[in-house]
């Protein structure tokens, strides 16, 4: 079974720049697993950021932003801000309707 | 103003059934794929099914196959999830989502409800 992986967590000074990454437990991570990511804060819904690697969401931050970094999908925050501090989740398409989530990233913003 | 509001959730003994409802409004509902993501406390998401615009396609979590359905009712706007044998580890918040057309044949949840909890105690 594939298994997405994720940071468990990290953390980023005022203003400054992070990359996380969603990656595969076998495998590379490619544009044709359409990486999306989303935002949730304590207690309410996920948000979603990005879409298709690289696409924001209508009325995301151009501080974010998606990528393909090596073998891995990205999410990089620019000029991080305290509400900033989130979980983020990506989720990869595996085919047949099935989108599968990685475990999530704890963001502290420190 | 996209909506989306689950009910139907609360206390299950294991063994169990419970439907889930989502009303959604603010789309098109009838030619928007919908999907059911949960989140166990303190936990991450998983995808538990995918229903398109027209009921014609169906997707449902090998976690959950044979035991759970996913169904809507286009001419009231609704989305339903019916539960049945719930486990211990079906307690999670169940949201419903609103999906993407992100490419051919491909909706990713896109806009989210607030969720609801379902609790089945193990």
């Amino acid at each position: 079974q594939t298994v997405v992986t994720q940071e468990p967590s990290f953390s980023v000074s005022p203003g400054g720049t992070v990359t996380l990454t969603c990656g595969l437990s076998s495998g590379s991570v490619s544009t044709s697993y359409y990486p999306t990511w989303y935002q949730q804060t304590p207690g309410q819904a996920p948000r979603t950021l990005i879409y298709t690697t690289n696409t924001r969401s209508s009325g995301v931050p151009d501080r974010f932003s998606g990528s393909i970094l090596g073998n891995k999908a990205a999410l990089t925050i620019t000029g991080a801000q305290a509400d900033d501090e989130s979980d983020y989740y990506c989720v990869l398409y595996m085919g047949s309707g099935n989108w599968v989530f990685g475990g999530g990233t704890k963001l502290t913003v420190l | 103003e996209v909506q989306l509001l689950e009910s139907g959730g609360g206390l299950v003994q294991p063994g169990g059934s419970l439907r889930l409802s989502c009303a959604a409004s603010g789309f098109t509902f009838s030619s928007t794929a919908m999907t059911w993501v949960r989140q166990a406390p303190g936990k991450g998401l998983e995808c538990v099914a995918t229903v398109s615009g027209g009921s014609s396609f169906t997707f449902h979590a090998d976690s959950v196959k044979g035991r759970f359905t996913i169904s809507r009712d286009n001419s009231r706007n609704m989305l339903y999830l019916q539960m049945n044998n719930l486990r211990g580890e079906d307690t999670a918040i169940y949201y419903c989502a609103k999906d993407f057309r992100i490419a051919a044949g491909i909706y990713s949840p896109d806009f989210w409800g607030q969720g609801i909890l379902v609790t089945v105690p193990s």
